[in-house]
């Protein structure tokens, strides 16, 4: 039961590459999650779904796509990285809406020069 | 913005002293979390409070729920330094969206 994982664990990528952050979760849950995680800023909210077949924009969505493949994939896409996007990226997810307990994944490094 | 607001945002204590942080929201909260972050990790779950005025206990760290189910707090008793880390706080908001506080980062001097 490996819970939440997604991949890549680090990335570098140059100003306007393109790239997918892959997640799976293996705990049947309903809702899965992106967030971004900058010094000082905390944990915010770029894309979630609720259930498969549903997302909507969090806090922060500019910049980003998100594919809900099925109940255990959620895919983050960058389609032209910017340097602003440089960051931890946590997948996440919950058994129903976000009032239940998140379980996060260990993490993307991601650094756009 | 942020509307779960969370003090102080450093917090540096020698080993085996105290150590509180603070959370507050600008509405009712259904439920209150609460996280740990380890250097390098992800976050944590480490507990939910549900009940108005509720108090919950994990050895040396004791949890509260505000009456007016608004605000929170953290209480670690005799810091150690495995207690290193930044605590997060976090409350459904916007319908049921969960919210994160920005953090309390707790170092420990040994």
């Amino acid at each position: 039961n490996a819970g939440v994982t997604q991949t890549p664990k680090f990335q570098v990528l140059k100003t306007g590459q393109s790239m997918t952050l892959q997640c799976a979760q293996d705990m049947n849950h309903n809702s899965m999650y992106w967030y971004r995680q900058d010094p000082g800023m905390g944990l915010r909210l770029i894309y979630y779904s609720a259930s498969e077949g549903t997302t909507d924009k969090g806090e922060v969505p500019n910049g980003y796509n998100v594919s809900r493949l099925n109940k255990r994939e959620f895919s983050l896409r960058l389609e032209s990285a910017a340097p602003s996007q440089t960051s931890v990226y946590f997948c996440a997810s919950s058994e129903g809406g976000q009032a239940n307990t998140i379980y996060f994944g260990e993490g993307s490094w991601l650094t756009v020069v | 913005g942020q509307q779960v607001m969370q003090i102080p945002q450093y917090q540096h204590v020698q080993e085996g002293e105290d150590f509180t942080t603070y959370c507050n929201s600008s509405t009712t909260l259904s439920n209150i979390q609460w996280y740990k972050q380890r250097p390098g990790g992800h976050p944590v779950f480490l507990i939910q409070l549900v009940k108005s005025g509720e108090v919950k206990k994990q050895k040396r760290l004791t949890f509260q729920f505000g009456e007016a189910k608004k605000n929170s707090s953290l209480h670690i008793t005799a810091t150690q330094t495995t207690d290193v880390g930044t605590y997060f706080c976090a409350g459904p908001q916007y319908g049921s969206r969960l919210t994160f506080g920005e953090g309390t980062q707790l170092t420990v001097n040994p």
